[in-house]
Protein backbone atom coordinates (compact mmCIF):
# COMPACT_ATOMS: atom_id res chain seq x y z
CA UNK A 1 0.00 0.00 0.00
CA UNK A 2 1.27 3.18 -0.56
CA UNK A 3 1.66 5.72 1.75
CA UNK A 4 3.95 8.20 4.49
CA UNK A 5 6.34 6.58 6.46
CA UNK A 6 7.54 8.48 9.06
CA UNK A 7 9.92 7.24 11.86
CA UNK A 8 11.00 7.06 14.48
CA UNK A 9 7.27 7.36 16.42
CA UNK A 10 9.40 8.33 19.39
CA UNK A 11 12.38 10.63 19.72
CA UNK A 12 13.94 12.05 22.36
CA UNK A 13 17.06 14.52 22.58
CA UNK A 14 18.98 15.84 25.17
CA UNK A 15 19.86 19.51 25.00
CA UNK A 16 22.38 21.12 22.28
CA UNK A 17 21.09 17.76 19.81
CA UNK A 18 20.63 17.67 16.44
CA UNK A 19 18.11 15.55 15.51
CA UNK A 20 16.75 14.40 12.16
CA UNK A 21 13.03 12.83 11.74
CA UNK A 22 12.47 11.11 8.57
CA UNK A 23 9.84 11.35 6.23
CA UNK A 24 9.52 8.93 3.69
CA UNK A 25 6.56 8.68 0.81
CA UNK A 26 6.14 5.91 -1.97
CA UNK A 27 3.13 7.36 -3.50
CA UNK A 28 4.73 9.40 -6.42
CA UNK A 29 3.65 12.88 -4.83
CA UNK A 30 5.19 16.31 -5.89
CA UNK A 31 4.86 18.32 -2.57
CA UNK A 32 5.74 17.32 0.65
CA UNK A 33 5.44 19.36 3.91
CA UNK A 34 6.42 19.13 7.67
CA UNK A 35 4.21 20.87 10.37
CA UNK A 36 4.41 20.70 13.94
CA UNK A 37 1.51 20.36 16.33
CA UNK A 38 1.57 21.63 20.30
CA UNK A 39 -1.62 21.14 22.42
CA UNK A 40 -4.13 24.16 21.14
CA UNK A 41 -2.27 25.50 18.72
CA UNK A 42 -3.05 23.34 15.79
CA UNK A 43 -1.01 22.72 12.76
CA UNK A 44 1.86 24.95 12.00
CA UNK A 45 4.06 24.72 8.76
CA UNK A 46 7.67 24.36 9.25
CA UNK A 47 8.79 24.03 5.81
CA UNK A 48 7.95 22.68 2.29
CA UNK A 49 9.01 21.48 -0.91
CA UNK A 50 7.05 21.64 -4.21
CA UNK A 51 10.43 19.65 -6.31
CA UNK A 52 13.34 18.08 -5.85
CA UNK A 53 16.32 20.16 -4.35
CA UNK A 54 13.82 22.85 -3.71
CA UNK A 55 12.06 23.82 -0.28
CA UNK A 56 10.54 27.28 1.48
CA UNK A 57 9.98 28.19 4.69
CA UNK A 58 7.20 28.18 6.20
CA UNK A 59 5.51 29.62 9.32
CA UNK A 60 8.11 28.74 11.90
CA UNK A 61 10.93 27.38 9.98
CA UNK A 62 13.94 28.97 12.69
CA UNK A 63 15.74 26.02 14.39
CA UNK A 64 15.06 23.74 11.32
CA UNK A 65 16.60 22.63 8.51
CA UNK A 66 15.35 20.48 5.53
CA UNK A 67 16.82 18.79 2.54
CA UNK A 68 14.78 17.33 -0.49
CA UNK A 69 17.42 14.71 -2.99
CA UNK A 70 15.20 12.29 -3.61
CA UNK A 71 11.19 12.57 -4.63
CA UNK A 72 10.14 10.23 -2.22
CA UNK A 73 12.25 11.75 1.05
CA UNK A 74 12.20 14.87 2.94
CA UNK A 75 14.26 14.81 6.17
CA UNK A 76 13.47 17.60 8.63
CA UNK A 77 16.60 18.28 11.08
CA UNK A 78 15.91 20.00 14.75
CA UNK A 79 18.51 21.83 15.74
CA UNK A 80 20.58 23.24 18.54
CA UNK A 81 19.09 26.28 17.84
CA UNK A 82 15.23 25.20 18.16
CA UNK A 83 14.92 26.60 21.78
CA UNK A 84 11.28 24.71 22.38
CA UNK A 85 11.39 21.36 20.34
CA UNK A 86 9.21 19.21 22.11
CA UNK A 87 6.01 18.49 20.05
CA UNK A 88 4.29 16.14 17.43
CA UNK A 89 5.57 16.82 13.94
CA UNK A 90 4.07 15.27 11.08
CA UNK A 91 4.96 15.22 7.63
CA UNK A 92 2.66 15.12 4.75
CA UNK A 93 2.23 15.03 0.97
CA UNK A 94 0.34 15.74 -1.92
CA UNK A 95 -0.19 14.80 -5.76
CA UNK A 96 0.96 18.56 -6.87
CA UNK A 97 1.56 21.94 -5.85
CA UNK A 98 -1.86 23.06 -6.17
CA UNK A 99 -3.41 21.31 -3.07
CA UNK A 100 -6.26 21.00 -4.29
CA UNK A 101 -6.19 17.52 -4.22
CA UNK A 102 -6.03 17.54 -0.19
CA UNK A 103 -2.35 15.68 1.52
CA UNK A 104 -1.70 12.36 2.67
CA UNK A 105 -0.64 12.77 6.28
CA UNK A 106 2.08 10.50 8.28
CA UNK A 107 1.65 9.01 11.04
CA UNK A 108 4.19 11.43 13.01
CA UNK A 109 6.71 11.60 15.31
CA UNK A 110 6.32 13.13 19.06
CA UNK A 111 10.29 14.53 19.85
CA UNK A 112 10.63 15.04 23.43
CA UNK A 113 13.54 16.94 25.10
CA UNK A 114 15.29 15.33 28.20
CA UNK B 1 -5.98 34.27 0.73
CA UNK B 2 -7.85 31.27 1.38
CA UNK B 3 -8.41 30.72 5.52
CA UNK B 4 -10.67 28.66 7.78
CA UNK B 5 -12.43 29.24 10.91
CA UNK B 6 -13.61 26.42 13.12
CA UNK B 7 -16.03 27.73 15.49
CA UNK B 8 -15.89 25.94 19.02
CA UNK B 9 -12.95 24.49 19.71
CA UNK B 10 -14.34 21.58 22.08
CA UNK B 11 -17.80 19.94 21.62
CA UNK B 12 -19.44 17.43 23.73
CA UNK B 13 -22.15 15.13 22.65
CA UNK B 14 -23.66 12.20 24.20
CA UNK B 15 -23.34 8.84 22.80
CA UNK B 16 -26.36 8.54 19.39
CA UNK B 17 -27.18 11.90 19.44
CA UNK B 18 -26.01 14.40 16.78
CA UNK B 19 -22.40 15.91 15.99
CA UNK B 20 -21.74 18.96 14.52
CA UNK B 21 -19.09 20.80 13.72
CA UNK B 22 -18.79 23.96 11.95
CA UNK B 23 -16.29 25.76 9.81
CA UNK B 24 -16.47 28.93 7.50
CA UNK B 25 -14.34 29.39 5.13
CA UNK B 26 -12.89 32.67 2.80
CA UNK B 27 -11.85 32.42 -0.18
CA UNK B 28 -11.20 34.31 -3.28
CA UNK B 29 -11.89 31.60 -5.88
CA UNK B 30 -14.17 28.51 -5.60
CA UNK B 31 -13.38 25.91 -3.10
CA UNK B 32 -11.98 22.95 -2.45
CA UNK B 33 -12.84 22.11 1.37
CA UNK B 34 -11.68 19.18 3.23
CA UNK B 35 -12.07 17.75 6.52
CA UNK B 36 -9.51 15.64 8.57
CA UNK B 37 -9.99 13.63 11.72
CA UNK B 38 -6.41 13.09 13.93
CA UNK B 39 -6.92 10.38 16.33
CA UNK B 40 -4.68 11.11 19.77
CA UNK B 41 -0.85 10.07 18.82
CA UNK B 42 -1.55 9.39 15.36
CA UNK B 43 -1.72 11.50 12.10
CA UNK B 44 -4.36 13.36 10.01
CA UNK B 45 -6.85 10.87 8.03
CA UNK B 46 -9.32 12.79 5.36
CA UNK B 47 -13.24 12.45 6.50
CA UNK B 48 -14.62 13.87 2.91
CA UNK B 49 -13.45 16.53 0.40
CA UNK B 50 -15.64 19.07 -1.50
CA UNK B 51 -14.51 19.55 -5.18
CA UNK B 52 -17.30 21.70 -6.52
CA UNK B 53 -19.31 18.56 -7.78
CA UNK B 54 -22.23 17.41 -5.25
CA UNK B 55 -22.80 20.20 -2.46
CA UNK B 56 -23.70 16.93 0.07
CA UNK B 57 -20.61 15.03 0.79
CA UNK B 58 -20.44 11.91 2.14
CA UNK B 59 -17.46 10.66 3.75
CA UNK B 60 -15.82 7.88 5.72
CA UNK B 61 -17.40 6.95 9.41
CA UNK B 62 -20.60 7.95 8.82
CA UNK B 63 -19.47 11.69 8.39
CA UNK B 64 -21.02 14.06 5.28
CA UNK B 65 -20.75 17.88 5.03
CA UNK B 66 -22.41 20.33 3.37
CA UNK B 67 -21.29 22.97 0.99
CA UNK B 68 -23.15 26.85 1.42
CA UNK B 69 -22.03 28.95 -1.09
CA UNK B 70 -24.45 31.82 0.13
CA UNK B 71 -23.30 31.02 3.98
CA UNK B 72 -19.13 30.34 3.32
CA UNK B 73 -20.19 27.27 5.15
CA UNK B 74 -18.75 23.51 5.25
CA UNK B 75 -19.99 22.56 8.49
CA UNK B 76 -19.44 18.69 9.32
CA UNK B 77 -22.21 16.47 10.48
CA UNK B 78 -22.84 12.53 12.16
CA UNK B 79 -26.13 11.62 12.82
CA UNK B 80 -25.87 9.54 15.83
CA UNK B 81 -22.45 9.73 17.63
CA UNK B 82 -20.55 6.68 18.44
CA UNK B 83 -17.95 6.14 21.59
CA UNK B 84 -15.47 6.05 18.21
CA UNK B 85 -15.80 9.38 16.84
CA UNK B 86 -14.08 10.94 20.04
CA UNK B 87 -10.83 12.57 18.59
CA UNK B 88 -9.58 16.05 16.92
CA UNK B 89 -11.71 17.41 14.09
CA UNK B 90 -9.87 19.81 11.01
CA UNK B 91 -11.39 21.72 8.51
CA UNK B 92 -9.04 22.75 5.45
CA UNK B 93 -9.49 24.78 2.40
CA UNK B 94 -7.13 24.79 -0.65
CA UNK B 95 -4.57 27.64 -1.76
CA UNK B 96 -1.43 27.41 -2.69
CA UNK B 97 -1.11 25.39 0.26
CA UNK B 98 -3.71 24.12 2.53
CA UNK B 99 -5.09 26.11 5.26
CA UNK B 100 -5.79 24.39 8.18
CA UNK B 101 -8.48 25.45 11.33
CA UNK B 102 -7.80 25.40 14.53
CA UNK B 103 -9.12 22.11 15.38
CA UNK B 104 -12.56 20.98 17.33
CA UNK B 105 -12.11 18.27 20.32
CA UNK B 106 -14.98 15.73 20.15
CA UNK B 107 -15.47 14.07 23.33
CA UNK B 108 -18.11 11.52 23.64
CA UNK B 109 -20.37 11.27 26.78
CA UNK B 110 -21.41 7.30 27.30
Amino acid sequence: DGGITQSPKYLFRKEGQNVTLSCEQNLNHDAMYWYRQDPGQGLRLIYYSQIVNDFQKGDIAEGYSVSREKKESFPLTVTSAQKNPTAFYLCASSIDTSANYGYTFGSGTRLTVV
Amino acid sequence: AQSVTQLGSHVSVSEGALVLLRCNYSSSVPPYLFWYVQYPNQGLQLLLKYTSAATLVKGINGFEAEFKKSETSFHLTKPSAHMSDAAEYFCAVSGLKLSFGAGTTVTVRA
